[in-house]
């Protein structure tokens, strides 16, 4: 079974400075999705980001970006110019070819003034 | 696009009473329903996938004839609670995927079932 870790519980960044998520995987698939999802004190799941695993270019959107380390299984989200409105807890999860999302057990990313 | 509501958003009920979660794709027919539970603190839990018209498949673990899935149409999807217990307050999350389309799963507010 498919098995995702995020090894950092909380994370704190200044304000526009940059901070890097970690999130590893395990699986035996060749193709796969990849997501950082975005959960504010609202609880609404927000996608940030995804990768396909037979892309090799990192996946970018706006200011966030992923470092997709395809045979050590590493997925890292960096948030670059973080804002106040970043903080949330993220979460990464993996896509099993049953459509399911195997998440990790998440990162609460704390932004300081 | 891509909206999923969930109702209620919250809801208190008695021990041993039934409560049902109504889960609706807005403005999309989504294939694939998943319902989520979510502890304090803690990661989501896939508790079961549902495919309109057929049986909810659920996850090891999670009991059937507790959490009823009912995917009677492709932008509704409903959880019942069957007989609720103080242990089964959480936060339920449901989600879902587009026919034929993209691989994300876009998700709902979430619902916070409180049992006394």
């Amino acid at each position: 079974a498919q098995t995702v870790t995020q090894s950092q519980p909380e994370m704190s960044v200044q304000e526009a400075e940059t901070v890097t998520l970690s999130c590893t995987y395990d699986t035996s698939e060749s193709d796969y999705y990849l997501f950082w999802y975005k959960q504010p004190p609202s609880r609404q799941m927000i996608l940030v980001i995804r990768q396909e695993a037979y892309k090799q270019q990192n996946a970018t959107e706006n200011r966030f970006s992923v470092n997709f380390q395809k045979a050590a299984k590493s997925f890292s989200l960096k948030i670059s110019d973080s804002q106040l409105g970043d903080a949330a807890m993220y979460f990464c999860a993996y896509r099993t070819g049953a459509q399911k999302l195997v998440f990790g057990q998440g990162t609460r990313l704390t932004i300081n003034p | 696009g891509a909206v999923v509501s969930q109702h209620p958003s919250r809801v208190i009920c008695k021990s041993g009473t039934s409560v049902k979660i109504e889960c609706r794709s807005l403005d999309f027919q989504a294939t694939t329903m998943f319902w989520y539970r979510q502890f304090p603190k803690q990661s989501l839990m896939l508790m079961a996938t549902s495919n309109e018209g057929s049986k909810a498949t659920y996850e090891q673990g999670v009991e059937k004839d507790k959490f009823l899935i009912n995917h009677a149409s492709l932008t509704l999807s409903t959880l019942t609670v069957t007989s609720a217990h103080p242990e089964d307050s959480s936060f339920y999350i449901c989600s879902a995927s587009l026919v034929g389309g993209r691989v994300e799963q876009f998700f709902g507010p979430g619902t916070r079932l409180t049992v006394l």
